[in-house]
């Protein structure tokens, strides 16, 4: 079946330190969503990046379609940025819904 | 907006009993969708809907209903809950038509005991 795998699976870092998530799938992949899991369990839409590349603030993300990967890049990271930060994909432009990933739980220490 | 909103935010069920679980959006999406998330894991589709009156099951369809009378709309049920539902269950929506971003609701937290 389609896989999504992320990496690494724990990350704890210190506050303001830079850090990149990696999200692997095996299939084409026509929609691709990055989102944060937050300590209440909300799920925050960050990117919807199919492909190219996206800033938000201290946030960016890059999909290199052909090669099957993103990344997403969180730069001088604040203690607000813990969670689990999940990758999720559909491959096609019809109703297909999303494959998740297992995540990725970063924890920033003060 | 509101987006899309899920009630109850909590719920204590009994082996053996049923509920329903809201979703409802104000975007006039056609596309809408629940998932459920177990501890420690990412999300996994239990059905879906193209728009009122058309459903279809995703991954993880057992033990669940959907019915999908509006577009606003897509409620699903529990018939006769089991432990193994045990879960925190999310509904998304998105419009139709090429690629588009999945919208999430806060989610249910459910617990069968």
């Amino acid at each position: 079946g389609i896989q999504v795998e992320q990496s690494p699976p724990d990350l704890i870092l210190q506050e303001g330190a830079n850090s990149t998530l990696r999200c692997n799938f095996s299939d084409s992949v026509n929609n691709l969503q990055w989102f944060h899991q937050n300590p209440w369990g909300q799920l925050i839409n960050l990117f919807y990046i199919p492909s190219g590349t996206k800033q938000n603030g201290r946030l960016s993300a890059t999909t290199v379609a052909t090669e099957r990967y993103s990344l997403l890049y969180i730069s001088s990271s604040q203690t607000t940025d813990s969670g689990v930060y999940f990758c999720a994909r559909s491959p096609g432009g019809g109703a297909d819904g999303l494959t998740f990933g297992k995540g990725t739980h970063l924890i920033i220490q003060p | 907006n509101a987006g899309v909103t899920q009630t109850p935010k909590f719920r204590i069920l009994k082996i053996g009993q049923s509920m329903t679980l809201q979703c409802t959006q104000d975007m006039n999406h056609n596309y809408m969708y629940w998932y459920r998330q177990d501890p420690g894991m990412g999300l996994k589709l239990i059905y879906y809907s193209v728009g009122a009156g058309i459903t279809d099951k995703g991954e993880v369809p057992n033990g669940y209903n959907v019915s999908r009378s509006t577009t606003e709309d897509f409620p699903l049920r529990l018939e006769l809950a089991a432990p193994s539902q045990t879960s925190v269950y999310f509904c998304a929506s998105r419009q139709q038509g090429g690629a588009q971003p999945q919208h999430f609701g806060d989610g249910t937290r459910l617990s069968i005991l």
